[in-house]
């Protein structure tokens, strides 16, 4: 089945320091690519939907200076957290939409991020 | 985005018994859909139901969905304790939103061997 790779799985990082998460679809191409982000024992929220060639469409209430993305190609997406914080550490999960298959959705494993 | 409901929130059950999860959205769908998550874990797919459709099966899966009440229900039967995790329900609106996906709350399952 199709892949979708993220990385790192998990970082620790400084708080005030940026970190970023790739999503790289590995055997198909994706134009749409979309990030959540999960708190522990919470559900996924969508932050943003990542466009190839074009600016991610942030949700309501996602600080888009705070968190960058970039989709500067058809395989991989890149997600910045900038001035990471205590309060940024959570579950960041991408999901890659396939431009041909149908359409299909295939999500990463998820990236773990922890602000000290 | 709005989220939808799940229930029961927590579910304790002894292997071989059925487990059946409820889920309650409020958009109109193009799909809906379920996932695992193992703790700490991404997700995996179960199952994608849509909305012309009333019920699918998949292994020891059963998927329910009534449109009408905006909800919809999975079954896993004979229940194992590998199934323990967490079970997600997520929308789809298709359009030019598909593939962007509205969770449920969530319902976490275990399985006592």
């Amino acid at each position: 089945g199709a892949v979708v790779s993220q990385h790192p799985s998990w970082v620790i990082c400084k708080s005030g320091t940026s970190v970023k998460i790739e999503c790289r679809s590995l055997d198909f191409q994706a134009t749409t690519m979309f990030w959540y982000r999960q708190f522990p024992k919470q559900s996924l929220m969508l932050m943003a939907t990542s466009n190839e060639g074009s600016k991610a469409t942030y949700e309501q209430g996602v600080e888009k200076d705070k968190f960058l993305i970039n989709h500067a190609s058809l395989t991989l997406s890149t997600l910045t957290v900038t001035s990471a914080h205590p309060e940024d550490s959570s579950f960041y999960i991408c999901s890659a939409r396939s431009t041909g298959r149908s359409g299909e959705l295939f999500f990463g494993e998820g990236s773990r991020l922890t602000v000290l | 985005s709005q989220q939808g409901e799940e229930d029961p929130q927590a579910l304790s059950i002894q292997e071989g018994e059925n487990a059946t999860m409820n889920c309650s959205y409020k958009t109109s769908i193009n799909n809906l859909q379920w996932y695992r998550q193992n703790s700490g874990r991404g997700l995996v797919h179960l199952i994608l139901i849509r909305s012309n459709e009333r019920e699918k099966h998949s292994g020891r899966l059963r998927v329910t969905l009534d449109t009408s009440k905006k909800s919809s229900s999975l079954l896993i039967t004979a229940s194992r304790a590998a199934d323990t995790a967490s079970y997600f329900c997520a929308t789809d609106r298709g359009g030019t939103s598909y593939g962007k996906l509205t969770f449920g709350q969530g319902t976490i399952l275990t399985v006592h061997p």
